[in-house]
């Protein structure tokens, strides 16, 4: 069965400083892997959207990154945090065009 | 731009009461529709989708779809205090084998006892 990790689960960081996300899906290959971001009592913001190794869409301009240097990893960064990225950022993978399986998400406080 | 629309509730029913759930979307050549239930502080788990019109049910859940409006629905039959959380309606838009999920700001339902 098909499997996704991410971590960590909780992140307290300063502004400016570097952000490093990721996120890992198993018994699955070439998935649709995801990056969303939900602000507090708000809707999924997709963030970055990746069809296979090193194909990156950036739907949001924004100081975040996204990599994806394997098959089945999925990577979001960034050089120097603001306050207002601050949220709840979950990885996704789906297969073509069927549904989404979120990971458990990473809670982001920059303080 | 591509929209998924919710009523963002909170929509209070109780507990056995049929809790409905609408959500209309922008993009008329959407092909697959989602519905997520979320937990507070909680990552949004599938529990319904549907691909073609009409209605599709799982247990006490329907799906309804309606192309020609534009909207999909979600049925929960004998609601319980259980299924309080945030429902999300998502939908994929785009065509030619690309497709980008766009997710509905989601409704918060309420089933008291």
């Amino acid at each position: 069965s098909q499997t996704i990790h991410q971590w960590p689960a909780t992140l307290v960081q300063p502004v400016g400083s570097p952000l490093s996300l990721e996120c890992t899906v198993e018994g699955t290959s070439n998935p649709n892997l995801y990056w969303y971001r939900q602000a507090a009592g708000r809707g999924l913001q997709l963030l970055f959207y990746s069809v296979g190794i090193g194909q990156i869409s950036s739907e949001v301009p924004q100081n975040l990154s996204a990599s994806r240097p394997q098959d089945r990893q999925f990577i979001l960064s960034s050089k120097k945090l603001l306050l207002s990225d601050s949220g709840f950022y979950l990885c996704a993978w789906s297969k073509q065009s069927g549904g989404y399986t979120f990971g458990s998400g990473t809670r982001l406080t920059v303080v | 731009q591509k929209e998924v629309e919710q009523n963002s509730g909170p929509l209070s029913v109780p507990e056995g009461a049929i809790a409905s759930l609408n959500c209309t979307y922008s993009d008329r050549g959407s092909q697959s529709f989602f519905w997520y239930r979320q937990y507070s502080g909680k990552s949004p788990e599938l529990i319904m989708f549907i691909y073609s019109n009409g209605d599709k049910e799982d247990g006490r859940f329907t799906a309804q779809l309606n192309k020609a409006s534009q909207y999909v629905s979600l049925l929960i039959r004998d609601s319980q205090p259980s299924d309080s959380a945030t429902y999300l309606c998502a939908v994929n838009m785009g065509s030619g084998g690309s497709y980008i999920p766009t997710f509905g700001r989601g409704t918060s339902l309420i089933v008291h006892p």
